[in-house]
């Protein structure tokens, strides 16, 4: 079984809906993190969080919240869908600590079009 | 910042050829150092990383990249490229201990059969 998840793996979608994009990891790690990849500008960070209690914006937040249910589950909701949110979008995971333990693990990826 | 520069967006070789991705960073304190891959559908999987030690660094599929902390570089190489290398190689930097990984921009690799 794959240890990240990521659901659903493909979703078309309109402009302005509300989208919700769920993320599940068995690794036991505490730090989730939400991408989005887009050619040419490689993977930027949406938001990531390090605990149930702590959730921080990456560099592109805007237009997009999360919600950590559980140390296991990190959910990404566009709360208003529009055109230019079109991507893959990336979860992963990692261990605390330093060094080795700062390799990240990735989910199968979600692409999304907003139409 | 952090940032991250990969030279080359698109690069196309034949089998045998031998391969090397530059990769460039920004960052002056200790850092980790990883290249990821992505096959055409799948997600990234991690190729190698640095974090300490040894700076020639192998991974799998017989993949190395060398960490040249004066230079702030951490090239990839491998000497003999296969059809199946033909993928999406990013290189990411992490400050050591810190929260954010940064990646580069990405380079896709065609090798021709």
């Amino acid at each position: 079984d794959a240890d990240v998840t990521q659901t659903p793996r493909n979703r078309i979608t309109k402009t302005g809906k509300r989208i919700m994009l769920e993320c599940s990891q068995t690794k036991g790690h505490d730090r989730m993190y939400w991408y989005r990849q887009d050619p040419g500008l490689g993977l930027r960070l949406i938001y990531y969080s390090f605990d149930v209690k702590d959730i921080n914006k990456g560099e592109i937040s805007d237009g997009y919240s999360v919600s950590r249910q559980a140390q296991a589950k990190f959910s990404l909701s566009l709360e208003s869908a529009i055109p230019n949110q079109t991507a893959l979008y990336f979860c992963a995971t990692s261990d605390l600590g330093t060094g080795p333990y700062n390799e990240q693990f990735f989910g199968p990826g979600t692409r999304l079009t907003v139409l | 910042a952090q940032s991250v520069s990969q030279h080359n967006h698109h690069v196309i070789l034949s089998e045998a050829a031998s391969l090397e991705l530059g990769c460039n960073y920004s960052y002056g304190g200790t850092v980790n150092l990883f290249w990821y891959v992505q096959y055409p559908g799948q997600h990234l999987q991690l190729l190698l990383k640095y974090f300490s030690g040894d700076p020639l660094v192998k991974g799998i599929k017989g993949f190395e990249a060398e960490f040249i902390k004066s230079k702030f570089s951490f090239n990839l190489r491998k000497p003999s490229v296969q059809w199946s290398d033909t993928a999406e190689y990013f290189c990411a930097v992490n400050e050591d201990g810190g929260f954010k990984t940064i990646f580069g921009a990405g380079t896709r690799l065609f090798v021709k059969a």
